[in-house]
């Protein structure tokens, strides 16, 4: 199985809006809504941060929403802070009842 | 509070076979509502799936890991294990456990991770 596609980075100013795509195929992520997002901050677990597309946890900011269009999932972080500087990974479902992660992308906070 | 916490030998020899274990405390892994498994990252790169098993006994793995990967399970003791044969350089990762709900992407709760080198 083929890892994800995701930016290798995407920047941002404090405040902005940014978007990080995650593209599949129709065998992960354009058959399924099992679809989450991770952040890892340098040294340190990763932290989930969407699940099934587009659901936040507990405790997570609503600054951070997931979509999905087809083969290709997103993760929109607004109003960013310097705190969200870290990678975030996708990950998904698929048909072969395995899970597939996205190569990782590293935010940064300008 | 669920904790997850990896545990096993740091040093691996290449060829040889890496053996993990996942204690988990507070919740039993013989929940009908979870499955639980390991992720593993090499330095500097990706997170990679590994393998997750379903309390029934069902598991499955990373078809690249397949033939060299079994997880396997002691309820009496909360904790699953894996093992990983035939071991080379390109084994050398942070292998962290976790947890992920059933019919759900859910993977909510993570170990700390172990790093494990493969040398000589």
């Amino acid at each position: 199985q083929s890892a994800l596609t995701q930016p290798a980075s995407v920047s941002g100013a404090p405040g902005q809006s940014i978007t990080i795509s995650c593209t599949g195929t129709s065998s992960d992520v354009g058959r399924y809504n099992y679809v989450s997002w991770y952040q890892q901050h340098p040294g340190k677990a990763p932290k989930l941060m969407i699940y099934d597309v587009s659901n936040r946890p507990s405790g997570v900011s609503n600054r951070f929403s997931g979509s999905k269009s087809g083969n290709t999932a997103s993760l929109t972080i607004s109003g960013l802070q310097a705190e969200d500087e870290a990678d975030y990974y996708c990950d998904s479902y698929t048909t072969s009842s395995t899970w597939v992660f996205g190569g990782g992308t590293r935010v940064t906070v300008l | 509070q669920l904790q997850l916490q990896e545990s096993g030998p740091g040093l691996v020899k290449p060829s040889e076979t890496l053996s993990l274990t996942c204690t988990v405390s507070g919740l039993s892994i013989s929940s009908s509502t979870y499955n639980w498994g390991w992720i593993r990252q090499p330095p500097g790169k990706g997170l990679e799936w590994v393998g997750n098993f379903y309390y029934r006994g069902s598991t499955n793995y990373n078809p690249s890991l397949k033939s060299r990967v079994t997880i396997s399970v002691d309820t009496s003791k909360n904790q699953f294990f894996l093992e990983l044969n035939f071991v080379t350089a390109a084994d050398t990762a942070v292998y962290y456990c976790a947890r992920r709900g059933v019919a759900t992407s859910n993977r909510d709760s993570w170990g700390q991770g172990t790093l494990v080198i493969v040398s000589s």
